[in-house]
């Protein structure tokens, strides 16, 4: 079965430190990776693909197959980065539905 | 507010109740999904509606579960004989044809929060 993978349920770093939020997933195929975060109050949202190669409020996520990893980094953390974070892929090719890793939740300390 | 909308936000019912809530979809998307999310996990897949027809439903929807989509527009999600487990956020979401996809995105509602006590 498809997974999707996030091994940090919290994660804390100082305001102006690098982020990385890690993703693993298992899948046969060129998956199609997403990041949606859930600010505080907030529904979730999507914060980037990998298809889109865009970076995001400053952050980006870089697919690497070897290592079938999507993780999410941002140079500088800002306070406003807290949040929760899932990491989500479709299933198979063309699926409809996601599958969400279990998310972490970044907290980013003053 | 044109974003996804869910009804009721709460409900607190006792086990064994039965239990309906509402999605009301962006307009013009006409792909709906329901997800749970219980503490500490992500959201799980329960069912996927496509106009008015169900194409397809999760393990996790057991009989107790029936989600409709009638006219293609708002959908509900029916619990009978609620139970404790069921305690959840139930997450409705939407997204446009695939034609006029730009980015796969699913936009989320603000979820509806069930306590079974």
């Amino acid at each position: 079965a498809q997974r999707v993978t996030q091994p940090e349920k919290l994660l804390s770093v100082f305001k102006g430190a690098p982020v990385e939020l890690k993703c693993n997933y298992s899948y046969s195929g060129s998956p199609e990776l997403f990041w949606y975060v859930q600010y505080s109050r907030q529904r979730l949202q999507l914060l980037l693909r990998h298809i889109s190669r865009e970076s995001i409020k400053g952050f980006t996520a870089d697919l690497n197959k070897g290592e079938t990893s999507f993780h999410l980094k941002k140079p500088f953390a800002q306070e406003e980065d807290s949040a929760m974070y899932y990491c989500a892929l479709p299933p198979q090719a063309g699926a409809q539905k996601l599958v969400f890793g279990q998310g972490t939740r970044l907290t980013i300390n003053p | 507010d044109t974003g996804v909308s869910q009804d009721p936000r709460h409900k607190i019912t006792k086990r064994g109740q039965n239990v309906t809530f509402r999605c009301d979809p962006i307009s013009e998307h006409n792909r709906l999904y329901w997800y749970r999310q219980t503490l500490g996990q992500g959201p799980e897949f329960l069912t996927y509606f496509q106009n008015e027809a169900q194409l397809e439903k999760s393990r996790l929807l057991s009989d107790r579960f029936s989600a409709e989509r009638p006219k293609g527009s708002f959908s509900t999600l029916e619990i009978q004989r609620t139970e404790q487990g069921d305690s959840a956020m139930y997450l409705c979401a939407s997204s446009p044809p695939r034609w006029r996809e730009v980015s796969g995105e699913q936009f989320f509602g603000p979820g509806t929060r069930l306590t079974v006590l």
